[in-house]
């Protein structure tokens, strides 16, 4: 069993609407969760983090938490082509100070 | 520099030859990862430095990787005798350790192709 799983994708979702990523983890000693987008051809960047149950808005992002079931999700408001990725969930142990740990990917196309 | 460098950006060798992937993190981070990503899938955890702690080894695909991180800055990652399916993009991180919110900053990877 991975430590980090989500689909591979690809998810398609018309321009305009909500696009919704999921993502569970295996070890319930993890504590801090990660979005990272990453485009074709560069590297990952940090697009969200949460550690509480429940949810973190930031802009047409929000992320959702639930440590019981272990399971994160990113929601995407208003999706627009230029959301059109591959986003990436990751786990860490512990507060700090140790492993990061990444699924493998959902891809998602907008489309106009 | 300003943000993570790799070197070489490109690396194309042959079978059984040993090569050296160089990563020069954020001045002041204390943390360092090296990742491997091959094509189309997600980053594969290979090993994690922090401070002066012993590294965190356990994503190391076998004894054929090894990796040193000099002076808690740059670190060097080594494959040797290099095997075709050791190809993929080798990416690097740092991050400045803070409680719950551990931003890695990832450099430009380099591409390892094995022939």
């Amino acid at each position: 069993q991975k430590e980090v799983e989500q689909n591979s994708g690809p998810l398609s979702v018309p321009e305009g609407a909500i696009a919704s990523l999921n993502c569970t983890y295996s070890d319930r000693g993890s504590q801090s969760f990660f979005w990272y987008r990453q485009y074709s051809g560069k590297s990952p960047e940090l697009i969200m983090f949460i550690y509480s149950n429940g949810d973190k808005e930031d802009g047409r992002f929000t992320a959702q938490l639930n440590k019981a079931s272990q399971y994160v999700s990113l929601l995407i408001r208003d999706s627009q082509p230029s959301d059109s990725a591959t986003y990436l969930c990751a786990a860490q142990k512990g507060s700090s100070a140790s492993k990061i740990i990444f699924g493998s990917g959902t891809r998602l196309s907008i489309r106009p | 520099g300003a943000g993570v460098s790799q070197s070489p950006s490109n690396k194309v060798t042959e079978k059984g030859k040993d090569v050296e992937l160089r990563c020069d993190p954020i001045s002041g981070h204390t943390a360092l990862y090296w990742y491997r990503q091959s094509l189309g899938q997600g980053l594969e955890f290979l090993i994690y430095f922090q401070g002066n702690s012993a590294p965190d080894k356990s994503g190391l695909p076998s004894d054929r990787f090894s990796a040193e991180r000099t002076g808690g800055s740059v670190s060097t990652l080594t494959i040797q005798r290099t095997q075709q399916e050791d190809s993929a993009v080798y990416l690097c991180a740092s991050s400045l350790v803070q409680s719950t919110n551990e931003k890695l900053f990832f450099g430009s990877g380099t591409q390892l192709s094995v022939l």
